[in-house]
């Protein structure tokens, strides 16, 4: 059984901060690794990917992957009030059936 | 820029009615996905078309089927709707053939009593 762990939360972080979301995943063979936010009654929006270890910064945003140790991160920075939302991870070994979503972690970004 | 377009937003269902959700893209996606989203459970794929003419089930099809009725519009019926059906369903499309870096539609809240 794939597995996609993330903490449910919430991770309440003051305005300014940096937050830190974590994903573990089980299957070894996994090799795109997916970062989503939901607003609260919105759809899914893809906000990063990463394929390789390390590294990925796109603006506040810097993805992190370690195939080592299984698992990805997502860190926020200078996290404003509306980054609060859910942000799902979702890990794929290839192909269509092969994506497995996280259950999320909520975000609460205090004033 | 309407990108993927579901309908209807909410809907309420006896248990044993039908309905199909239906589902548009206008980026020219080839592929397409149907999800359900339950508390605690993530999202979880029902069915996929890889490309106009093709589908295949994902990881929880019973209950379902699906139409790709061309490149744009992929559909999802209920046949009998029961209780177990109550979700949140999202369809997507995605430019990669392997479901991820999707885009995904407004979702439909359904309600099966």
């Amino acid at each position: 059984q794939k597995e996609v762990e993330q903490n449910s939360g919430p991770l309440s972080v003051p305005e300014g901060a940096i937050a830190s979301l974590n994903c573990t995943y089980s299957d070894r063979g996994s090799q795109s690794f997916f970062w989503y936010r939901q607003y609260s009654g919105k759809s899914p929006e893809l906000i990063m990917f990463i394929y390789s270890n390390g590294d990925k910064e796109d603006g506040r945003f810097t993805a992190q992957l370690n195939k080592a140790s299984q698992y990805v991160s997502l860190l926020i920075r200078d996290s404003q009030p509306s980054d609060s939302a859910t942000y799902l991870c979702a890990v794929s070994s290839g192909g269509y059936q092969k994506v497995t979503f996280g259950t999320g972690t909520k975000l609460q970004v205090i004033p | 820029n309407a990108g993927v377009t579901q309908t209807p937003k909410f809907q309420v269902l006896k248990t044993g009615q039908s309905m199909t959700l239906q589902c548009a893209q206008d980026m020219n996606h080839n592929s397409m996905y149907w999800y359900r989203q339950d508390p605690g459970m993530g999202l979880r794929l029902i069915y996929y078309s890889a490309s106009e003419g093709t589908t295949d089930k994902g990881e929880v099809p019973n209950g379902y089927n699906v139409s790709r009725l061309n490149k744009r519009e992929f559909s999802l019926r209920l046949e009998s709707a029961a209780p177990s059906q109550t979700s949140v369903y999202f369809c997507a499309s995605s430019v990669s053939g392997d479901g991820t870096e999707a885009f995904f539609g407004q979702g439909t809240r359904l309600t099966v009593v």
